[in-house]
């Protein structure tokens, strides 16, 4: 069964700082992974994605992730934190091949981004 | 960008009363989705629909619900007894291919079970 684990269910930092969200997964076959932004009453949109092309994906808003498959992480940064980044984080998993298509996601992070 | 529409945005009902969320998936898409937020806590999966059946479902998504795609563009997820833990965020999904192409979330029904 694939799974993501989310380490941090609250991160805050300095604007202008860097972002790190933390993300690993669990998958007994190779995983699409995702990156998803959910603001205040709105619904989940797309980060950037994971698939099995370059291991440094980059996303919209200046975030990337790289993909290491040795610490099955795939974590997400940005160089420069921006008071709009304020927001939840949804790190997600799909099988490539088996188990339907269904996207599992881990339990968010929220990220509090400081004047 | 084209986008999924749910209605209505909020819907309250009292225990033991059907409900019917409703979406309209991006028209060019093949594979229609239901998540579930409570207040606070994971976005969970409940049903995905292709090909005008179910594809597969969670635990979650016992006999009390159902989906259906009526007429080519809508796309509903039915509550047919509401219990107080249904109290949740609902989000519509779609996609149009395989599985490494993005979700298209709309903006959610908050559903409160009195």
């Amino acid at each position: 069964a694939q799974s993501v684990t989310q380490l941090g269910s609250h991160v805050s930092v300095s604007e202008g700082a860097l972002v790190l969200l933390r993300c690993n997964y669990s998958s007994s076959v190779p995983p699409y992974l995702f990156w998803y932004v959910q603001y205040p009453n709105q619904g989940l949109q797309l980060l950037l994605k994971y698939t099995s092309a370059a291991t440094l994906v980059k996303g919209i808003n200046g975030f990337e992730a790289e993909f290491k498959k040795s610490e099955t992480s795939f974590h997400l940064t940005k160089p420069s934190a921006h008071m709009s980044d304020a927001a939840e984080y949804f790190c997600a998993v799909r099988s490539q091949n088996t188990g339907g298509f269904k996207t599992i996601f881990g339990a968010g992070t929220r990220l509090f981004v400081k004047a | 960008e084209p986008e999924v529409t749910q209605t209505p945005s909020h819907q309250v009902t009292q225990m033991g009363q059907e409900v019917i969320l409703r979406c309209v998936p991006i028209s060019n898409h093949l594979y229609f989705y239901w998540y579930r937020q409570i207040l606070g806590q994971k976005v969970e999966f409940l049903v995905s629909f292709y090909n005008n059946e179910i594809s597969e479902k969670s635990e979650i998504f016992d006999d009390q619900f159902s989906v259906e795609r009526p007429d080519g563009s809508n796309f509903t997820l039915k509550i047919r007894s509401t219990k107080l833990e249904d109290s949740a965020m609902y989000f519509c999904a779609s996609t149009n291919r395989g599985r490494n192409e993005k979700l298209f979330f709309g903006s959610g029904t908050q559903l409160s079970v009195l």
